[in-house]
């Protein structure tokens, strides 16, 4: 069954560090995007991308993000410059024009020391 | 910013015995709910979904009732098994699936043998 896979599960970076989230969505995809949940809290929508560029950000997805889709199969979520309270579970998902769901990766976990 | 609500953070029924999970929303604007299953060091996995033109949709064991004039939406499982203990989220979104989603806090089930 495809699915969409997070590398890597696991980061540990120091604060003021640059890190890449790296997602391979599902082939056939054409949306994606980023949510994170923060320990204790809400899943909660970061970035949609479709057509190689931003549809919809929340005010969470400030100057320090970005995203970027640098081929035909990565989706990147790129922090510039961690904060202790971006540490949180990244979530990439990917969903099929007009399709009944968004299909979600395992998460990557981002702890800033 | 509690869009989306899920009231009761936990539930615990008896396997072969109905599950009935609750979601309550104040934008009235969403249109497509979702209901996803999350089990720990894994990303949200699709259940069951409903579009506003309709107030029932049964998929297996899965059943999502929605009541547009309450803005209340439940899950039922019947029969519960024991597998069906995880987190459960409800989502909701304007445009249907391909736009962001909101998501509630999660209700835990556990599912006693």
């Amino acid at each position: 069954e495809p699915e969409v896979t997070q590398t890597p599960s696991h980061q540990v970076t120091q604060m003021g560090q640059e890190v890449i989230l790296r997602c391979v969505p599902i082939s056939n995809h054409l949306y994606f995007y980023w949510y994170r949940q923060i320990l204790g809290q809400k899943v909660e929508f970061l970035v949609s991308f479709y057509n190689n560029e931003i549809s919809e950000k929340s005010e969470i997805f400030d100057d320090q993000f970005s995203v970027e889709r640098p081929d035909g199969s990565n989706f990147t979520l790129k922090i510039r410059s961690t904060k202790l309270e971006d540490s949180a579970m990244y979530f990439c998902a990917s969903s099929v024009r007009g399709g009944t769901e968004a299909f979600f990766g395992q998460g990557t976990r981002l702890t800033v020391v | 910013d509690q869009q989306v609500k899920q009231n009761s953070p936990s539930l615990s029924v008896q396997e072969g015995r109905i599950s009935i999970l609750n979601c309550d929303y104040t934008n009235s604007m969403f249109d497509y709910f979702l209901w996803y299953k999350k089990y720990p060091a894994e990303g949200p996995t699709f259940l069951i979904s409903i579009s506003s033109i309709k107030d029932k949709n049964e998929d297996g064991r899965f059943t999502v009732f929605l009541n547009k004039s309450a803005k209340h939406l439940s899950l039922h499982i019947v029969p519960s098994q024991p597998g069906d203990s995880a987190v459960y989220f409800c989502a909701a979104s304007v445009g249907g699936a391909n736009s962001k989603l909101t998501f509630g806090k999660g209700i835990t089930l556990s599912v006693r043998p």
